[in-house]
């Protein structure tokens, strides 16, 4: 079955530049989403088909897909922005795939 | 303006069989290239899709959980069914059902329901 890896944990100061990995095989040849989830509420759709923004979604979310792993940025960190993030994509054998999910500590 | 709203029991048996119901708005079951997926997150851990029911009653499972899920669909309610048979406590979770688009993957969510399964 098809998995992606996300580190557990990222930290960032408010202001600065936050990055979140998700990483599997081959992942560059697949669309890969992102997801942010605050505490009891359900997760919003921060990026879909690597890098394109939903309406109403902040410009300081970014996102890049090559090779094996996609990235989410957050430029210039709120405080705001502290949550659990999740990439998910598309596998022809396990269809659709979450990530391990990376909780963002904005200290 | 999409809604989903989940609705289903709270608390279930082990060996139990699970029904959740998927209420939506502000789109149509029928409107080409639709679906309604379910997703579950067990508590302080990651979401985990189960099944996608489509426009046209093409259905996908989770290659895992697929012998335990059914997915229908009632165009006229606009309600998505969800089934999932001998239930086990390791199946407690909020369970969710999405809205996919063509394009977007899973753009609209519900609140998402708490389903305890007891021993």
């Amino acid at each position: 079955s098809y998995e992606l890896t996300q580190p557990p944990s990222v930290s960032v100061s408010p202001g600065q530049t936050a990055s979140i990995t998700c990483s599997g095989d081959k992942l560059g040849d697949k669309y890969v989403s992102w997801y942010q989830q605050t505490p009891g509420q359900s997760p919003v759709l921060v990026i879909y088909q690597d890098e394109k923004r939903p309406s109403g979604i902040p410009e300081r979310f970014s996102g890049s897909n090559s090779g094996n792993t996609a990235t989410l940025t957050i430029s210039g960190t709120q405080a705001m922005d502290e949550a659990d993030y999740y990439c998910q994509a598309w596998d022809s054998s396990t269809l659709f795939v979450f990530g391990t999910g990376t909780k963002v500590t904005v200290l | 303006q999409i809604t989903l709203k989940e609705s289903g029991p709270t608390l279930v048996k082990a060996t139990q069989t699970l029904t959740l119901t998927c209420t939506v708005s502000g789109f149509s079951l029928s409107t080409s290239g639709v679906g309604v997926g379910w997703i579950r997150q067990p508590p302080g851990k990651a979401l985990e899709w189960l099944a996608l029911i489509y426009w046209d009653d093409d259905k996908r499972y989770s290659p895992s959980l697929k012998s335990r899920l059914t997915i229908t669909k009632d165009t006229s309610k606009n309600q998505v069914v969800l089934t999932m048979t001998n239930m086990d406590p390791v199946d407690t979770a909020t369970y969710y059902c999405a809205h996919k688009s063509p394009i977007l993957e899973w753009p609209y969510w519900g609140q998402g329901t708490l389903v305890t399964v007891s021993s």
